[in-house]
């Protein structure tokens, strides 16, 4: 079956715009997360949805930053007023549930780049 | 807080030699998860093996075996008779029993050598 998808796959944008940054889960996947990897770093939590909801978005590193997952599938991340420090690769990943042994299944990667 | 160190920046071998890369973790709870991960030049995380803390046998998947040893906290990984396919860059990553958010270490740089 399909894996995880993230769209687009690469993003160059100037320094104070708007990003868009999406992920489709695995069909199924209850459980999605977003996190983030700089160069030679490893990723770095941002927010983890439930279903529809946000458990928990205690990775999210200021108010610039924000995501959705409206109907418990599809999720975007959005990012406002870019800062060359965002740049990093973005990942997502999903799981058929919230349990914490659960296999994250991740895509591979949005790589934003702030001018 | 978790944190998660891998003190091997970068690692190479030669084909079908035995590599360990190593692993160290703190942490205060007692129940938690801990997993490798390999991400190829592709960027595709993927998961080579887990290991949960109540569990004293080492998890194995294959040629991949883990050394996990809870009261020095450490958790290394060994791949025997390594492929060419298994250059890459290799993440341990750590959560607590209840949350899910994986915290990953630095990673290591594994190079497979024909």
């Amino acid at each position: 079956g399909a894996g995880v998808s993230q769209t687009p796959s690469n993003k160059v944008t100037e320094k104070g715009k708007y990003v868009e940054l999406r992920c489709d889960p695995i069909s199924g996947h209850t459980a999605l997360y977003w996190y983030r990897q700089s160069l030679g770093q490893g990723p770095e939590f941002l927010i983890y949805f439930q279903g529809t909801g946000a458990a928990d978005d205690s990775g999210l590193p200021n108010d610039r930053f924000f995501a959705v997952r409206p109907e418990g599938s599809v999720s975007t991340l959005k990012i406002q007023r870019t800062e060359r420090g965002d740049s990093a690769v973005y990942l997502c990943a999903s799981s058929d549930s919230g349990s914490s042994y659960n296999e994250q299944f991740f895509g591979p990667g949005t790589r934003l780049t702030v001018l | 807080a978790q944190t998660v160190t891998q003190s091997q920046p970068e690692m190479s071998v030669q084909e079908a030699e035995t590599v360990t890369l190593s692993c160290t973790y703190d942490t205060s709870e007692s129940n938690y998860y801990l997993f490798w991960y390999k991400q190829p030049p592709s960027r595709q995380m993927i998961l080579v093996i887990r290991q949960e803390a109540y569990k004293q046998q080492n998890a194995t998947e294959n040629r991949f075996s883990v050394n996990f040893q809870k009261a020095a906290k450490s958790f290394s990984l060994k791949i025997s008779d390594s492929q060419l396919g298994d250059t890459a860059m290799y993440f341990c990553a750590f959560t607590i029993q209840g949350a899910q958010k994986l915290v990953f270490g630095q990673g290591t740089r594994l190079t497979i050598n024909p």
